[in-house]
């Protein structure tokens, strides 16, 4: 159990389009999620924590209007990369809390974005 | 909020020998401590991790330490084999029965495992 999934897990757009990237929780209820972004040869970095049913908390330094993160369900949590340039271009995870499982994160399998 | 620093950045040992990665952390509240193994293009893999109630735990050929009072913990792997080069994170996080806030990574650790 505790799989989350990614969708696309690839994906080339043009400079000044939007891209949204889907993260699902499987086989399990995920009231919080979270996103991280990931630069070649570089750690994740948590981008913002998503709470179904309220708004996203976003870290310092991360645009919300750029990056917008809707939880509309228990399983469901989307990123939406707006107006992409090629400094987005990144590797962008994932991860579900179950809280039954004390503090472990499950991750998506990640969805590579590259901006032209 | 929380800063988790990791050392080295690079490591090469002998296939067979020892390898010791050590992180720190600054933030107190923090009582959840796992280490991921990340291969290229892939999601971080969860290969051990610790609470703050522990000292130590171990899984076969890997273990991990945890002093509260200094901040640091450490990953070691033990008879390291060509398998084991890859990428490893340490990461901190503050959890409690209301759920767990998102992960401080460290900066990654590249193993490489000389046949």
């Amino acid at each position: 159990g505790a799989v989350v999934s990614q969708h696309p897990s690839w994906v080339i757009c043009k400079s000044g389009t939007s891209v949204k990237i889907e993260c699902r929780s499987l086989d399990f209820q995920a009231t919080t999620m979270f996103w991280y972004r990931q630069f070649p040869k570089q750690s994740l970095m948590l981008m913002a924590t998503s709470n179904e049913g309220s708004k996203a908390t976003y870290e310092q330094g991360v645009e919300k209007d750029k990056f917008l993160i809707n939880h509309a369900s228990l399983t469901l949590s989307t990123l939406t990369v707006t107006s992409a340039h090629p400094e987005d271009s990144s590797f962008y995870i994932c991860s579900a809390d179950r809280r039954a499982r004390g503090g472990e994160q499950f991750f998506g399998p990640g969805t590579r974005l590259t901006v032209l | 909020g929380e800063n988790v620093e990791q050392h080295p950045s690079t490591l090469s040992v002998q296939e067979g020998d020892s390898a010791v990665i050590k992180c720190t952390y600054s933030d107190s509240a923090s009582n959840y401590f796992p280490w991921y193994k990340q291969e290229l293009g892939k999601r971080p893999q969860l290969i051990i991790d610790i609470r703050s109630n522990v000292g130590e735990k171990k899984d076969q050929r890997i273990a991990v330490t945890l002093n509260k009072t200094a901040k640091h913990f450490s990953l070691h792997i033990t008879e390291t084999q060509p398998e084991d080069s890859a990428v490893y994170f340490c990461a901190a996080v503050s959890y409690s029965g209301g759920g767990a806030d998102g992960l401080t990574f460290g900066k990654g650790t590249h193993l490489i495992i000389q046949p």
